[in-house]
C-alpha cells in the first residue's frame, strides 16, 4: 500500500520568514495530494491540494509543488504569520475508482514566533 | 447545511467496556471515512463507506472494531472490549468531489 513520509516533524520560524514542509510517497499510481492544517484541538481543514497533472499550485501565501518522477511534494508558506502555527499534514491518494482513501504523513508542527 | 458532526465529543471509559461513536456526514455526501489519530501521529485510515456498504475495511485494527452505516447517512463506529491502546481521537470525514471534510472528532480515553 501507499506510504507517506513527512519532514520535518517540527519547524520553528520567525514571523515573516518562509516555511517548507516536504513529503514523499511510495505508490507511483497516486494522483491526488492534499494538505491539511490542524489547529490545536480542532479538526483538520484542507488548505490546498494538487493533482498529478500539475507541477505547482499557488493560493496567496501558500504553494505546493509536485515532482512525480521523484515522488515528492512540498508545501511552501511565505511571509508566515503567528496564525499559521498549527500541525500540517500531507496526504496522498491512489487512483482507485470511487475510493478516495487518503494516506497521511505524520504531520509537521509549525510554530511561527512573533 | 451544517458540516460533519460527531458525538460524543469526549468519551472516557473503562478498559473492557464497549463504546459507540457516531458520525453525521454532510447531507447528500455518499462517501464517508473513519480515521484514528493517536497523539503525535498522523491520521490512520480505518474504514470507508460508499452508501451503506463498506468496500474497504482494511484499516480496522482488530475484530473488536466494527462500523455500520444506515440510510446512507449516519455512521457508527463500535469498539468492543476497549483497550488502553484504543485511546485516540476518532475522526470521520465525508467527501464532495475529492475533498474530505472532517468532523470535530471524538476523543476517546480508555482507563
Amino acid at each position: 500500500g501507499e506510504n507517506v513520509e513527512q519532514h520535518p516533524s517540527t519547524l520553528s520560524v520567525q514571523e515573516g520568514d518562509s516555511a517548507v514542509i516536504k513529503c514523499t510517497y511510495s505508490d507511483s499510481a497516486s494522483n491526488y495530494f492534499p494538505w491539511y492544517k490542524q489547529e490545536l484541538g480542532k479538526r483538520p481543514q484542507l488548505i490546498i491540494d494538487i493533482r498529478s497533472n500539475v507541477g505547482e499550485k499557488k493560493d496567496q501565501r501558500i504553494a505546493v509543488t509536485l515532482n512525480k518522477t521523484a515522488k515528492h511534494f512540498s508545501l511552501h508558506i511565505t511571509e508566515t504569520q503567528p496564525e499559521d502555527s498549527a500541525v500540517y499534514f500531507c496526504a496522498a491518494r491512489a487512483s482507485g475508482g470511487s475510493n478516495y482513501k487518503l494516506t497521511f504523513g505524520k504531520g509537521t508542527l509549525l510554530t511561527v514566533n512573533p | 447545511g451544517a458540516g460533519v458532526s460527531q458525538s460524543p465529543s469526549n468519551k472516557v471509559t473503562e478498559k473492557g467496556k464497549d463504546v459507540e461513536l457516531r458520525c453525521d456526514p454532510i447531507s447528500g455526501h455518499t462517501a464517508l471515512y473513519w480515521y484514528r489519530q493517536s497523539l503525535g501521529q498522523g491520521l490512520e485510515f480505518l474504514i470507508y463507506f460508499q452508501g451503506n456498504s463498506a468496500p474497504d475495511k482494511s484499516g480496522l485494527p482488530s475484530d473488536r472494531f466494527s462500523a455500520e452505516r444506515t440510510g446512507g447517512s449516519v455512521s457508527t463506529l463500535t469498539i468492543q472490549r476497549t483497550q488502553q491502546e484504543d485511546s485516540a481521537v476518532y475522526l470521520c470525514a465525508s467527501v464532495v468531489g475529492e475533498t474530505q471534510y472532517f468532523g470535530p472528532g471524538t476523543r476517546l480515553l480508555v482507563l
